[in-house]
């Protein structure tokens, strides 16, 4: 299997302009995961699906964000309008409620300005 | 509830030297242990876990862990530290019901010196 995979790996964009990261899990697994990772804030549960239903959306920093999961193979991580506090690093995992342990992809790294 | 506790945002070996990350949780079930690791550009990846059995746990790369319930601990350990152990370390901690969902400690960066 190829892992998880995250697209773009990086993006640079203006403030105002919408932003989509996209995330493809690993087959099979049945939860899939957003994270957000900062300096100052360290890494941060944005929004969890399980079986591609949304579970809990409590750490979506606003309304700014929103995050779908259309079928098992893809997700959506979307930001509109981007500010320049959203840079950051965000990260994409998938699971299967059977193990324990969480897969994560190698990130897209944005920077807005 | 629970939460994890990394003490030191960085920790600075030499090369050869005794590698001691902690970690200490809090968790009002038993709890499920896990160390991961991140090298620079990458995302996190499990260096080892604890669910239930032996409280001596043995990963990838050389290190080992041990959960102690009563110091509700779980330090990451490598005898010997290599230039290549340089990264970002995360402790994890998840409840054995109920939330399936981790959390994280903020992380130690561990920094190898030649």
């Amino acid at each position: 299997d190829a892992g998880v995979i995250q697209s773009p790996r990086h993006e640079v964009t203006e403030m105002g302009q919408e932003v989509t990261l996209r995330c493809k899990p690993i087959s099979g697994h049945d939860y899939l995961f957003w994270y957000r990772q900062t300096m100052m804030r360290g890494l941060e549960l944005l929004i969890y699906f399980n079986n591609n239903v949304p579970i809990d959306d409590s750490g979506m920093p606003e309304d700014r964000f929103s995050a779908k999961m259309p079928n098992a193979s893809f997700s959506t991580l979307k930001i509109q309008p981007s500010e320049p506090r959203d840079s950051a690093v965000y990260f994409c995992a998938s699971s299967w409620s059977h193990s324990y342990e969480q897969y994560f992809g190698p990130g897209t790294r944005l920077t807005v300005t | 509830a629970q939460s994890v506790t990394q003490l030191g945002s960085h920790v600075s070996v030499s090369e050869g030297a005794l590698v001691l990350l902690r970690c200490n949780y809090s968790s009002s079930v038993p709890p499920y242990l896990f160390w991961y690791v991140q090298y620079p550009n990458q995302g996190l990846q499990l260096l080892l876990k604890y669910t239930t059995g032996a409280t001596l746990v043995k990963g990838i790369n050389g290190f080992e862990a041990e959960f102690k319930k009563s110091e509700t601990s779980f330090h990451l350990t490598k005898p010997s530290a290599h230039m290549s152990d340089a990264a970002e370390y995360f402790c994890a901690v998840r409840g054995s019901g109920g939330s399936y969902i981790p959390t994280f400690g903020r992380g130690t960066s561990l920094i190898v010196h030649p």
